[in-house]
């Protein structure tokens, strides 16, 4: 059972173009939670998706970031006009269910965004 | 606000030390506090507490949930330097869309040998 996949791994933009980052929950899970590691920062909640709806985006910046888990494909995490303060590792999780008392995420490996 | 705070940020030991880790947490409609470890990849899951006062362990590293004074600890006993590395609380909020994760800042371990 793969685990959950970013990609890419690494991702380098010029300020102003966009980036579009993936991921592809584990199998089964319905539930996909996007999260931006800055440097010397901890983890930072974005966006909660699933198929279809986007369920909680309280961490999402109000400009140039939008998400969504479409019901075929990958989770999609797209950033325009990218600038240098964009630049984070980030983390994608995936869940069975949000609803129980026993919610645990799995993380992707992250995509790690540099913006030049 | 949600708040998950971590203590202390840093710390160095040797190895064979044994280390204690702090995480508070001031948030609204709690379910549960997870424990992660991060080296220079994704987070690994290494705990979840629902209930205080119940121990967990696995090999060296144990947790401990008090939901009165809200807040839990890892210890590490007879650290290596493989466990260096960033250890992560967070506390999983119940919203009425869902739940989610909060996540405190981190503390950085690191074991010299």
């Amino acid at each position: 059972n793969a685990g959950v996949m970013q990609n890419p791994r690494h991702l380098v933009r010029r300020r102003g173009q966009e980036a579009r980052l993936r991921c592809s929950p584990m199998k089964g899970h319905s539930h996909v939670y996007w999260y931006r590691q800055l440097p010397e920062e901890g983890l930072k909640f974005m966006v909660y998706l699933q198929k279809e709806n986007i369920i909680d985006e309280s961490g999402m910046p109000k400009e140039r970031f939008s998400a969504e888990f479409p019901k075929e494909g990958p989770s999609i995490l797209r950033i325009q006009q990218v600038v240098r303060g964009d630049s984070a590792a980030y983390f994608c999780a995936s869940s069975p269910t949000s609803g129980g008392a026993y919610n645990e995420q799995f993380f992707g490996p992250g995509t790690r965004l540099t913006v030049l | 606000e949600d708040k998950v705070v971590q203590s202390p940020l840093s710390l160095v030991v040797h190895e064979g030390d044994t280390v204690t880790l702090n995480c508070s947490y001031e948030v609204t409609n709690f379910r549960s506090l997870l424990w992660y470890k991060q080296e220079k990849k994704a987070p690994t899951f290494l705990f979840m507490l629902t209930s205080s006062g119940i121990e967990k362990k696995s090999g060296r590293l144990s947790s401990i949930l008090d939901k009165k004074e809200l807040f839990s600890i890892l210890n590490i006993t007879a650290t290596q330097t493989g466990d260096s590395a960033i250890y992560l609380c967070a506390v999983v909020v119940r919203e009425t869309s869902g739940s989610r994760l909060t996540f405190g800042e981190g503390t950085q371990l690191t074991v010299n040998p």
